[in-house]
């Protein structure tokens, strides 16, 4: 059974369109996480919800937009695709919003955008 | 936005060497250490969480130091085996809950 799971693991799409990435967590840990990789290999953090609260939003463009409807969830929506999205895109969960157990990670989603 | 560095970038030993890398973060401001273990194709895997100076860690062959005052963490491996090829990251969690990931260390055993 996998711990955090992500889907699509590939997503290949034109520029302008809007597409969403799904994220589940079983380990019935309180607070999840999108990272974006970077060209460099970075993971960067891009939001994170405690409690389906949002506690982090780094800078980030308003086209990208979490939605967390439980506490097992963290989904990404993105509008208005553009090339400069294309990265791999991890989901991540916790247990306590410091992560003081560490993360687990989803597989990652690679999004290709065209 | 801090810097976390990891070195070396790579590194290529053979099967039963031992041997260890470095991150260095910022020394102000300090919450954890992490350090991870990533395999090609799967997903980053914890496998220290650090938090008090002079903190030393072991997991099997894997051992972590840390020294929060100067701002460094080793990762020993022992007796390096085939399996241990991966991308070894840190990452730096300070007491504003920012989180940096170093861009990792990759590490290759031949048999």
């Amino acid at each position: 059974d996998t711990a955090v799971s992500q889907t699509p693991k590939y997503l290949v799409t034109q520029m302008g369109n809007d597409k969403s990435i799904k994220c589940e967590q079983n380990l019935g840990h309180d607070t999840m996480y999108w990272y974006k990789q970077d060209s460099k290999k970075f993971l960067k953090i891009m939001f994170s919800y405690n409690n389906k609260e949002l506690i982090i939003n780094e800078t980030v463009p308003n086209r990208f937009s979490p939605k967390s409807p439980d506490k097992a969830h963290l989904n990404l929506h993105i509008n208005s695709l553009e090339l400069g999205d294309s990265a791999v895109y991890f989901c991540a969960s916790s247990q306590g919003w410091r992560g003081d157990y560490g993360y687990t990670f989803g597989s990652g989603t690679r999004l290709t955008v065209v | 936005i801090l810097n976390v560095e990891q070195s070396p970038q790579s590194l290529h030993v053979q099967e039963g060497d031992s041997t260890n890398f470095t991150c260095s973060f910022p020394s102000s401001n300090f919450y954890a250490l992490h350090w991870y273990r990533w395999e090609t194709a799967k997903s980053p895997e914890a496998l220290f969480v650090m938090t008090l100076n002079g903190d030393e860690k072991k997991k099997g062959r894997i051992s972590a130091t840390l020294n929060t005052k100067e701002g460094y963490s080793y990762l020993y491996i022992k007796g390096s085996q085939p399996e241990d090829s991966a991308t070894y990251l840190c990452a730096f969690l300070d007491n504003f809950n920012k989180f940096y990931f170093g861009s990792g260390t990759k590490l290759n055993v031949k048999p």
